[in-house]
């Protein structure tokens, strides 16, 4: 089942912060994050692979929480750049080697 | 390295009509997906193959097919094409399961 993420979609003003929520039924075991621009394939972020852990690229970070099933970007003082889908990727439960995707977040950010 | 490719980049088909979409990565990575994005939607798996000779369906296989007769190749095939499956559809690759995950460019399929 496709992890659902929140919200939806999201309008910022340049430098203002977002955080893109990502919720898993099934247990995860890693959390991969992607960003796609309108008309191009997905580009990974950043990957996830323990409980609690958290990552940062430049001015996107990401936690990790195994117990909750969910992983949180942090984007902040975004930029023209960060505009597009943000998806969560993972996989789609134990005993398998499906790798899914989350629902995904539209990001939009006005100068 | 070209990475993952695919082919052809856009095509029309008619109904009823059949085709194969070509998948190709250079990487030597063993997991290979085939997934579809409707417009302004997220991205459902269609089928996936975990090295040359095994396939497996994912969230979305009815009206497809696939085979995986060498580890760099996973063409997607389109058996009686229907308007239902105008979609955008991307292969990737990966070594391990989401490990180091490649995309292809995509291949957008329009039915009429």
């Amino acid at each position: 089942q496709q992890p659902v993420q929140s919200p939806q979609a999201v309008i910022l003003r340049e430098g203002e912060d977002a955080v893109i929520n990502c919720s898993s039924s099934k247990a995860l075991y890693s959390v991969h994050w992607y960003r796609q621009k309108h008309g191009e394939a997905p580009v990974f972020l950043m990957i996830l692979l323990k409980g609690g852990e958290q990552k940062g690229h430049d001015k996107i970070s990401a936690s990790f929480n195994e117990k909750k099933q969910q992983s949180s970007l942090y984007l902040t003082a975004s930029q023209l750049s960060y505009s597009g889908t943000y998806f969560c990727g993972t996989e789609g439960g134990s005993g398998t080697y499906k790798y899914i995707f989350g629902t995904g977040t539209r990001l939009k950010v006005l100068a | 390295n070209a990475g993952v490719t695919q082919t052809p980049k856009f095509r029309i088909l008619k109904i009823g009509q059949s085709m194969t979409l070509q998948c190709t990565q250079d990487m030597n990575h063993n997991y290979m997906y085939w997934y579809r994005q409707d417009p302004g939607m997220g991205l459902k798996l269609i089928y996936y193959s975990v090295g040359a000779g095994i396939t497996d369906k994912g969230e979305v296989p009815n009206g497809y097919n696939v085979s995986r007769s060498t580890t760099e190749d996973f063409p997607l095939r389109l058996e009686l094409a229907a308007p239902s499956q105008t979609s955008v559809y991307f292969c990737a690759s990966s070594e391990g399961q989401g490990v180091d995950f490649h995309f292809g460019n995509g291949t957008r399929l329009t039915v009429t």
